[in-house]
């Protein structure tokens, strides 16, 4: 089945800083890439997906880039700000099975101010 | 109503006991997930519902645990004989029709003790 790995497990930056957390998945046959946003106590929330017919998918201060050859993904966040400060998870999808995520570990993101 | 809405937030019950989490999903959405989150880790995917229909319970552990979505919208994930390695936030989430991104409810905390 589908394997997602995630690096780093803690990634501590500045205010104003970028952060990058990296994701490789398994099954060549998936094809949808969501990021997940949790914070203390709450259940994860989208912040951003990519499918597997595009490379890369911007939305103001965060992106995610693709590498479907590789089997990598990656989210960027720039000029980071403290309310950025939670655990991201990647997740993968695959086509033609049913709706489950397959999730990786999650990345605890510190924003310090 | 607005979000996914899961109660209760927390439960604490003793071991064998039997227990039951209820999901109210978004109005409209078809597709509803069950994913388990233990302390540390990524949701783990236990069963995918759409419409009333169980499309993939291949999450589930074993028969202690079972999930009924009976007039497809809330749903039950029942759990029988409790043991302590069943403790974890039991996260519900819904999507319109299973293609696109869920929405996620704050979970509910099962304590077994």
């Amino acid at each position: 089945g589908e394997n997602v790995e995630q690096h780093p497990s803690t990634l501590s930056v500045q205010e104003g800083d970028s952060a990058v957390i990296k994701c490789t998945y398994s099954d060549s046959a998936s094809n949808y890439f969501p990021w997940y946003k949790q914070e203390l106590g709450k259940g994860p929330q989208l912040i951003i997906d990519i499918r597997s017919n595009v490379g890369e998918k911007k939305d103001q201060r965060i992106a995610v880039t693709l590498n479907k050859t590789a089997k990598h993904f990656s989210l960027h966040i720039t000029e980071t700000q403290p309310e950025d400060s939670a655990v991201y998870f990647c997740a993968a999808r695959r086509q033609g099975g049913s709706e489950k995520l397959v999730f990786g570990k999650g990345t605890k993101l510190t924003v310090n101010p | 109503g607005a979000g996914v809405s899961q109660t209760p937030s927390n439960k604490v019950t003793e071991k064998g006991k039997y227990v039951e989490l209820r999901c109210d999903p978004i109005s409209g959405h078809t597709a509803l997930y069950w994913y388990r989150q233990s302390l540390g880790q990524g949701p783990e995917f236990l069963i995918y519902f759409q419409g009333t229909g169980a499309a993939d319970d291949s999450g589930l552990p074993n028969d202690r645990f079972f999930a009924v979505r009976p007039e497809g919208s809330v749903s039950t994930l029942k759990i029988q004989r409790t043991e302590r390695g069943d403790s974890a936030v039991y996260l519900c989430a819904s999507s319109v029709d299973g293609s696109l991104g869920y929405t996620f409810g704050s979970g509910t905390r099962l304590t077994v003790v």
